[in-house]
């Protein structure tokens, strides 16, 4: 069964700090995967997605993330944090046996400091 | 292009009774997914519907249900509601071309507020 694991339940960084999320997934085959964001009361936005080819992607925001299959990873990334980045961050594993199941991790909640 | 949109935004029931929540998927999109996601948790896979079917099915009883109509709209209906039960229930709509399509990206909506007293 697939799995996500984010180990950071709360991460306080200061205005234009570097930021990384860490995830780790379990799932059999190659994975897709994903983060999102959400701002209190809102849904769901996709930062960024992995499905093959260049293990290192670039999404929205600035958002970067590397795909490390030895490592089980797919860690985000933000060379500078801006105070509208605060949020929760949810890393998910994607199916790809016939439906767009998602599978989420508990969510990492970013808080940002002047 | 119009997203997905889902209603009610709020609403509040009592132990026992029934609830529909309704979405409307992305124009153009033909699949449609239901996410329950309670307080500090990520969301997790009710069901999905593929062109009126269901096609896949989390970990979750058969008070729960659902329905897809020919517009690719969508309803997620709740039986005996628990206390439980009381989250942010969230809508996502894909394009599928075929069944056996491999992943195809899911929109979200803004949810839906359910409280159980």
């Amino acid at each position: 069964a697939q799995s996500v694991t984010q180990p950071d339940i709360h991460i306080t960084v200061s205005e234009g700090a570097s930021l990384e999320l860490r995830c780790n997934y379990s799932y059999g085959a190659t994975p897709y995967l994903f983060w999102y964001v959400q701002s209190p009361g809102q849904g769901l936005q996709l930062l960024l997605k992995y499905f093959s080819g260049d293990t290192l992607v670039q999404g929205i925001k600035g958002f970067e993330a590397e795909f490390k299959r030895s490592q089980s990873s797919f860690n985000l990334r933000k060379p500078s944090v801006h105070w509208s980045d605060a949020a929760e961050y949810f890393c998910a594993v994607g199916s790809n046996f016939g439906n767009e199941k998602l599978t989420f991790g508990t969510g990492t909640r970013l808080t940002i400091i002047p | 292009e119009t997203g997905v949109t889902q209603s009610p935004t709020h609403l509040i029931k009592t132990r026992g009774q029934q609830v529909t929540l309704r979405c409307s998927s992305q124009s153009g999109h033909n699949t449609v997914s239901w996410y329950q996601q309670a307080l500090g948790q990520g969301p997790q896979f009710i069901f999905q519907y593929y062109r009126e079917e269901e096609n896949g099915r989390g970990n979750f009883p058969p008070r729960f249900s659902g329905l897809q109509f020919p517009n690719y709209s969508s309803e997620l209906n709740v039986n005996a509601l628990e206390l439980d039960d009381s989250a942010l229930y969230l809508c996502a709509s894909s394009f599928r071309p075929t069944a056996l399509s491999s992943y195809n990206e899911q929109f979200f909506g803004p949810g839906t507020r359910l409280t159980v007293l």
